[in-house]
C-alpha cells in the first residue's frame, strides 16, 4: 500500500525565517510527486511537479526537491500569505493518487 | 475557464436520507477523481475516472457509495442511505490526462444529522 508521511504536522515561522517541509513516501512505482497549497475553506491549489530523483523545481519563495525517498519544500523568506496547508501526494504506475495529511504552516509578520 | 465547479457547496440532511453531489470539471481534461477530507483521515480518494471510465473505486468506502459520470463534462457522487461519519468536505478535481496535476473544485461540506 502506497504511504505518504508528512512532517511536522505544523510550522510556526517568524517572517523571514526559512525552513524545510518534509514529505516521505513508498509507492509501489513512482509516477509523480506533486505538492499542493491549501488555504482554509478551498480545494488544494498545485504547485509543483517532480518525476525523477535529483529534479528540483521553483517557484517564487518555494523550492521543492526529490530523492528516491522524500521530498522536500523550501521556503526561503517566508510572508504571512505562504500560511497555509501544504499538501505533498504521491501517484502511482497504476495512476491512483495519494495524499499525506499536509504541514500546516503559519508565518508571523 | 471557470476552473472545476462543485455543487451544493454546502448540504446538511438527515441520516437515512439520500445526498447527491454534482461535479463539472474543467472542459477537455479526462481524468476526474472524487475526494473526501476529515480531521482525522486526511485527503482520500475515493474514485477516480479517466475518459469517464471508472478506473479505481477501491477508494469507496461502503456500498451505500456510488459515482457515475455519464458524460465528459458531468459526474454524480451519491450517498444512499447518508449516516454522520460520512460528514466530510467532498472534492472533486480533474486533471488533463490521468498523470498530470490535479484541479480541485471548492468542495461541498456535508454534513448528516
Amino acid at each position: 500500500e502506497d504511504q505518504v508521511t508528512q512532517s511536522p504536522e505544523a510550522l510556526r515561522l517568524q517572517e523571514g525565517e526559512s525552513s524545510s517541509l518534509n514529505c516521505s513516501y513508498t509507492v509501489s512505482g513512482l509516477r509523480g510527486l506533486f505538492w499542493y497549497r491549501q488555504d482554509p475553506g478551498k480545494g488544494p491549489e498545485f504547485l509543483f511537479t517532480l518525476y525523477s530523483a535529483g529534479e528540483e523545481k521553483e517557484k517564487e519563495r518555494l523550492k521543492a526537491t526529490l530523492t528516491k525517498k522524500e521530498s522536500f519544500l523550501h521556503i526561503t523568506a517566508p510572508k504571512p500569505e505562504d500560511s497555509a496547508t501544504y499538501l505533498c501526494a504521491v501517484q502511482s504506475n497504476a495512476g491512483k493518487s495519494t495524499f499525506g495529511d499536509g504541514t500546516t504552516l503559519t508565518v508571523k509578520p | 475557464d471557470a476552473g472545476v465547479i462543485q455543487s451544493p457547496r454546502h448540504e446538511v440532511t438527515e441520516m437515512g436520507q439520500e445526498v447527491t453531489l454534482r461535479c463539472k470539471p474543467i472542459s477537455g481534461h479526462n481524468s476526474l477523481f472524487w475526494y473526501r477530507q476529515t480531521m482525522m483521515r486526511g485527503l482520500e480518494l475515493l474514485i477516480y475516472f479517466n475518459n469517464n471510465v471508472p478506473i479505481d473505486d477501491s477508494g469507496m468506502p461502503e456500498d451505500r457509495f456510488s459515482a457515475k459520470m455519464p458524460n465528459a463534462s458531468f459526474s454524480t457522487l451519491k450517498i444512499q442511505p447518508s449516516e454522520p461519519r460520512d460528514s466530510a468536505v467532498y472534492f472533486c478535481a480533474s486533471s488533463l490526462t490521468g498523470l498530470a496535476e490535479q484541479f480541485f473544485g471548492p468542495g461541498t461540506r456535508l454534513t448528516v444529522l
